[in-house]
């Protein structure tokens, strides 16, 4: 099936630093979305981005928060800077259209360590 | 506020039975409920969903039972393999493209 890449797998920073999560979305996708996974808990949803634009954020996207794709390459999310908090796994996902029932494929995470 | 509900947060089963997972959910607005599955080290995968208007969907051994009165719905896996040892994520959407999902049932099958 369709596939969505993240890179890395991992990331240990330090707290305050900046740290980048990069998502490579299924090709023709034109919907991206990042959630948060802490450790045995749900999947929190952060953000939606279409055309170069936030359509919706939840109280999680903090301040600190960015999300960007430019020249149609990596959707990325940024964080700085970063925080004890932002330990997580965070999993990138695309669709195809908008709407309820659209299917959002996911990556297989980011692991990011704030220490 | 927890939106989308799951129980149990847990559930062993042998292989070859049925397992059960329940969910229940909040806000009205929600018409579209996918349930995504996922093992450890990868991102959750689509399994099967079911729309507001319908009362069950049927997927092979994968079934999911909605009762719109009463904001519940069920997930059963007849005839349980061990390759369905997985967590099951519930999820809601309305007509914009958050997904909410719930906290998850880890299913362990065992031979």
């Amino acid at each position: 099936g369709p596939k969505v890449l993240q890179i890395p797998s991992h990331q240990i920073i330090d707290m305050g630093q900046m740290v980048t999560l990069n998502c490579d979305p299924v090709s023709n996708h034109l919907y991206f979305y990042w959630y948060k996974q802490i450790l045995g808990q749900q999947m929190e949803f952060l953000v939606n981005f279409y055309n170069g634009k936030v359509m919706e954020k939840s109280k999680l996207f903090k301040d600190q928060f960015s999300v960007e794709r430019p020249d149609g390459s990596y959707f990325t999310l940024k964080i700085q800077p970063t925080a004890l908090e932002d330990s997580a796994v965070y999993f990138c996902a695309s669709s195809l259209h908008w709407g309820s029932a659209e299917t959002l494929y996911f990556g297989s995470g980011t692991r990011l360590t704030v220490l | 506020q927890q939106q989308v509900r799951q129980s149990p947060q847990s559930l062993t089963v042998w292989e070859g039975e049925t397992a059960i997972l329940n969910c229940s959910y909040e806000n009205s607005a929600f018409d579209y409920f996918p349930w995504y599955q996922q093992f450890p080290g990868e991102g959750p995968a689509l399994l099967i969903a079911i729309r507001s208007v319908s009362d069950k969907k049927e997927d092979g051994r994968f079934t999911i039972f909605f009762n719109k009165r009463e904001k519940k719905l069920s997930l059963h896996i007849t005839d349980s393999q061990p390759g369905d040892s997985a967590t099951y994520f519930c999820a809601a959407s309305t007509n914009t493209n958050k997904v909410v999902f719930g906290t998850g049932t880890r299913l362990q099958v065992l031979p």
